[in-house]
């Protein structure tokens, strides 16, 4: 199974900043690699699909790059709607698999 | 607009069974993969398994933690998934998703979305 490791696990910013959230796989998945924002209590929403393909409907704040191993989602200035847990998973193999989840909090 | 209800869940004994559906509606669901997606309580999430279309054979994959005690399947005249639930386990306490697989035909890249509101199953004697 293909291992995924996402740091930090917990991140404290303040609206306005500029966070990157960063997803590493056990072995190259190419881009075959998805972000999803989940708030507490609901089901998890696709952000960016492909690592960079911005899904319809996101705002344009939300951006995911990197291939290979190492990948990154970005968001450049926060908004108070974005405090949330925020998972990459892989869809290169199943089963498929997830990291362990960033939790985005409010500083 | 694109929409996936899950039903079913409740409180059931180790070793008993459960079944949970997901309605669709908004799309073509005999078109598409539908897949389901697990949280237990404060953890992470964790593919369960899905159903490929009739026009690639209909056929399953399953993560090994549920493999032979879950089936997935579908009815897609009421464009519905189900998860059949067998010889439950106190692990397998979790909110239920059912999802969407997207696929960019060209590319192969494929991802889940929309996600259900989810049903939480809890086993428990």
């Amino acid at each position: 199974d293909i291992q995924m490791t996402q740091s930090p696990s917990s991140l404290s910013a303040s609206v306005g900043d500029r966070v990157t959230l960063t997803c590493r796989a056990s072995q190259s998945i190419s881009s075959y690699l998805n972000w999803y924002q989940q708030k507490p209590g609901k089901a998890p929403k696709l952000l960016i699909y492909a690592a960079s393909s911005l899904q319809s409907g996101v705002p344009s704040r939300f951006s995911g790059s990197g291939s290979g191993t190492d990948f990154t989602l970005t968001i450049s200035s926060l908004q108070p709607e974005d405090f949330a847990t925020y998972y990459c998973q892989q869809s290169y193999s199943t089963p498929y698999t997830f990291g362990q989840g960033t939790e985005l909090e409010i500083k | 607009e694109v929409q996936l209800v899950e039903s079913g869940g409740g409180l059931v004994k180790p070793g008993r069974s459960l079944r949970l559906s997901c309605t669709a509606s908004g799309f073509t669901f005999g078109d598409y993969v539908m897949s389901w997606f697990r949280q237990a309580p404060g953890k992470g999430l964790e593919w369960v398994g899905f159903i490929r279309s009739k026009a690639y054979g209909g056929t399953t994959e399953y993560a090994a933690s549920v493999k032979g005690r879950f089936t997935i399947s579908r009815d897609d005249s009421k464009s519905i998934a189900y998860l059949q639930m067998n010889s439950l386990k106190t692990e397998d306490t979790a909110v239920y998703y059912c999802t969407r697989r997207g696929t960019d035909f060209w590319s192969g890249y494929d991802w889940f979305d929309p996600w259900g509101q989810g049903t939480l199953v809890t086993v428990s004697s």
